[in-house]
């Protein structure tokens, strides 16, 4: 039972390069969610998608920021022209596709914006 | 706004003892509640569910309650081990909703 893999799981960069980061889900979930989290904070949602519609986007995700899920496969997160601000740990997670599901989380990849 | 508070940002509790976690909700659509436990530099861990139309489900040493009309869930650990010390997140969620709406966390710390 393969889990959620998140690549990188570590990133550096400076202000103002573009990062992209990729999650592949559990392979018979439908659902994908990119979730951000702060320190002292909990995670906060970005975004998901149902197969490869991304049905819902929050408030935080500027537009700066933009995710795919071409194939309802894997998806990609990508921030353009970074900000220290961005700095956080990047979260995935899938889930069958059924509303009010249990999430299952990968290991983050955790950005670091100098 | 907060839809989902750990008024507790940290629990202390000694090996064997009873760890009791809380969590409070406002939004009357959520219908689904979760627990996470989450150690540094790595993603949240499920660890239990409860759905709305239960007030209580178990699983080994994990149980949690949940009181519909305070709008308050709990999670108790019994009994606490030094392999639970890591943060507890709580989230909610809804039948129509997809995300997951998490609190802040409380760090719970379980020493010999």
């Amino acid at each position: 039972d393969t889990g959620v893999s998140q690549d990188p799981r570590h990133k550096i960069t400076k202000r103002g390069q573009n990062v992209t980061f990729r999650c592949d889900p559990i392979s018979e979930h439908n659902r994908l969610y990119w979730y951000r989290q702060t320190l002292g904070q909990g995670p906060e949602f970005l975004t998901y998608f149902q197969n490869e519609a991304q049905l819902e986007k929050s408030r935080l995700l500027s537009d700066r920021f933009s995710a795919e899920r071409p194939k309802g496969s894997f998806s990609t997160l990508e921030i353009q022209r970074t900000e220290q601000g961005d700095s956080a740990m990047y979260l995935c997670a899938s889930g069958r596709g059924v509303g009010g599901e249990t999430q299952y989380f990968g290991p983050g990849t955790r950005l670091l914006v100098l | 706004d907060q839809q989902v508070k750990q008024n507790s940002p940290s629990l202390s509790v000694q090996e064997g003892r009873i760890s009791i976690l809380n969590c409070d909700y406002t939004n009357s659509m959520f219908d689904y509640f979760l627990w996470y436990k989450k150690y540094p530099a790595e993603g949240p861990t499920f660890l239990i569910s409860i759905s709305s139309i239960k007030d209580k489900n178990e699983d080994g040493r994990f149980t949690v309650f949940l009181n519909k009309s305070a709008k308050h869930l709990s999670l108790h650990i019994v009994p606490s081990q030094p392999g639970d010390s890591a943060v507890y997140f709580c989230a909610a969620t809804g039948s129509t909703l997809g995300r997951l709406y998490f609190g802040r966390g409380t760090q719970l710390t379980v020493w010999p």
